[in-house]
């Protein structure tokens, strides 16, 4: 059974960074990938960035390369999220998904609100 | 990488038919057949509802089902029921290990 469970919500002063963790049980680092979406109040779904175990990379939307970073460590089975110079708009829900590579999101963690605010 | 584009809201009654359209280019719905659906509550995770254009994941009732035309994809939704409000977003493939979301429809049931 695929379980993904994220890390606690976190408060951030803007410009600072925030770290968010998916920790994988079932079948995911051998034959999927795992992707990040978040969610800002009163919008949709954004597709952020992936890491391919199978590869060793990571993808990013244009829009966030250079502020993020995807990582995994396959020894726990733990995907992070790493985002820098946060701003107000970086509030947001910020959710991991199993990725069948390239095709689409199967299971997806329960969600990490993230709140930039001074 | 533009957002797919949906139309903001749709409603129907119970046990009529509902289509949701997601119009993306020709280099991302209209190249791929890797468009897939999720159904969003909120608080909640997001569900994976159809994939591959037309596929359902077991466990997704069979009203729900998917197709795809030119750079188009739709979402159709028949004998609708009261717990299949909710927001509907589209997500296709869009290359070198990219994804886009559309801006997601919100389902309304009467």
């Amino acid at each position: 059974q695929v379980q993904l469970v994220q890390s606690g919500a976190e408060v951030k002063k803007p410009g600072s960074s925030v770290k968010v963790s998916c920790k994988a049980s079932g079948d995911i680092f051998s034959n999927y990938g795992i992707s990040w979406v978040r969610q800002a109040p009163g919008q949709g779904l954004e597709w952020m960035g992936n890491f391919i175990p199978i590869f060793g990379t990571s993808s990013y939307a244009q829009r966030f390369q250079g502020r993020v970073t995807i990582t995994a460590d396959e020894s726990t089975s733990t995907a992070y999220l790493d985002l820098s110079s946060l701003i107000s708009d970086d509030t947001a829900v910020y959710y991991c998904a199993r990725e069948v590579y390239g095709a689409h999101l199967d299971h997806w963690g329960q969600g990490t609100l993230v709140t930039v605010s001074s | 990488q533009s957002a797919l584009t949906q139309t903001a809201s749709v409603s129907g009654s119970p046990g009529q038919s509902i289509t949701i359209s997601c119009t993306g280019t020709s280099s991302d719905v209209g190249f791929y057949t890797l468009v897939s659906w999720y159904q969003h509550h909120p608080g909640k995770a997001p569900k994976l509802m159809i994939y591959e254009v037309s596929k359902r994941p077991s466990g997704v009732s069979n009203r729900f089902s998917g197709s795809k035309s030119g750079n188009t994809a739709s979402l159709t939704i028949s004998g609708l029921q009261a717990e299949d409000e909710a927001d509907y977003y589209c997500c296709s493939y869009a290359g070198s290990s990219t994804f886009v979301f559309g801006g997601g429809t919100k389902l309304t049931v009467l």
